[in-house]
């Protein structure tokens, strides 16, 4: 049964500390995307790639975010120095944006359990 | 661009009613529509998707819904709750050439027992 995994589950940090987050998306899909959810905003995209290359991070915050694909098989997205205000829960999802020249790409994502992240 | 509305953030429905769950999308260009569940401490999964064949569409638990063109809509829906499908329900549409899933805000569905 393939799935997202996502590491770790939980993370408590205080102020100021360097937070990584991991993903391991499913074998063979070449889309992976990074989301951010809050009681208040909801569900935000943050970043995607495909082929491991960065398609969009216009939903991150540039100064203190970044999100990588050191190979196929890991995402990371990473903050430093950390706030309060990234409290949140940080799903990744994964999918297949290449199925052949003949057939249509739906985009469906698959996703992890999400990494619950509290900044004291 | 795709873009989807889900009407009512919160639904309440009594065990054993109806669950209409509301979505309506736009889109310059054919659509492909999903509906995803969340339970609670838990991730997104698929509940079923729209792909341009059948207009009706099922999904897993009895949940099914139905594209209709004219309206602009993919509405979800189940005959009979059940105090398991107390979750948070999201819209998605995306299209041919997108390279990403448009999500509605979502909306919660409690159930009354």
């Amino acid at each position: 049964d393939a799935r997202v995994t996502q590491t770790p589950r939980d993370k408590v940090t205080e102020m100021g500390q360097e937070v990584t987050m991991r993903c391991q998306p499913i074998l063979g899909h070449n889309t992976v995307f990074w989301y951010r959810q809050t009681m208040m905003q909801g569900l935000e995209l943050l970043a995607y790639f495909r082929n491991r290359a960065p398609l969009d991070d216009s939903g991150m915050p540039k100064d203190r975010f970044s999100a990588e694909m050191p190979d196929a098989t890991l995402a990371t997205l990473k903050i430093q120095p950390s706030e309060p205000r990234d409290s949140a829960v940080y799903f990744c999802a994964s999918g297949l944006n290449d199925r052949g020249p003949s057939l249509p790409n739906y985009n469906e994502q698959f996703f992890g359990p999400g990494t619950r992240l509290t900044v004291l | 661009a795709q873009s989807v509305t889900q009407l009512g953030s919160h639904v309440s429905v009594s065990e054993g009613a109806l669950v209409l769950l509301r979505c309506n999308y736009s889109s310059s260009v054919p659509p492909y529509l999903f509906w995803y569940v969340q339970y609670p401490n838990q991730g997104l999964q698929l509940l079923l998707k729209y792909t341009s064949a059948a207009t009706l569409v099922k999904g897993i638990n009895g949940f099914e819904a139905e594209f209709k063109k004219s309206e602009t809509s993919f509405h979800l829906t189940k005959p009979s709750a059940h105090m398991s499908d107390a979750a948070e329900y999201f819209c998605a549409v995306t299209a041919a050439g997108a390279n990403n899933l448009f999500f509605g805000t979502g909306t919660r569905l409690t159930i009354i027992p």
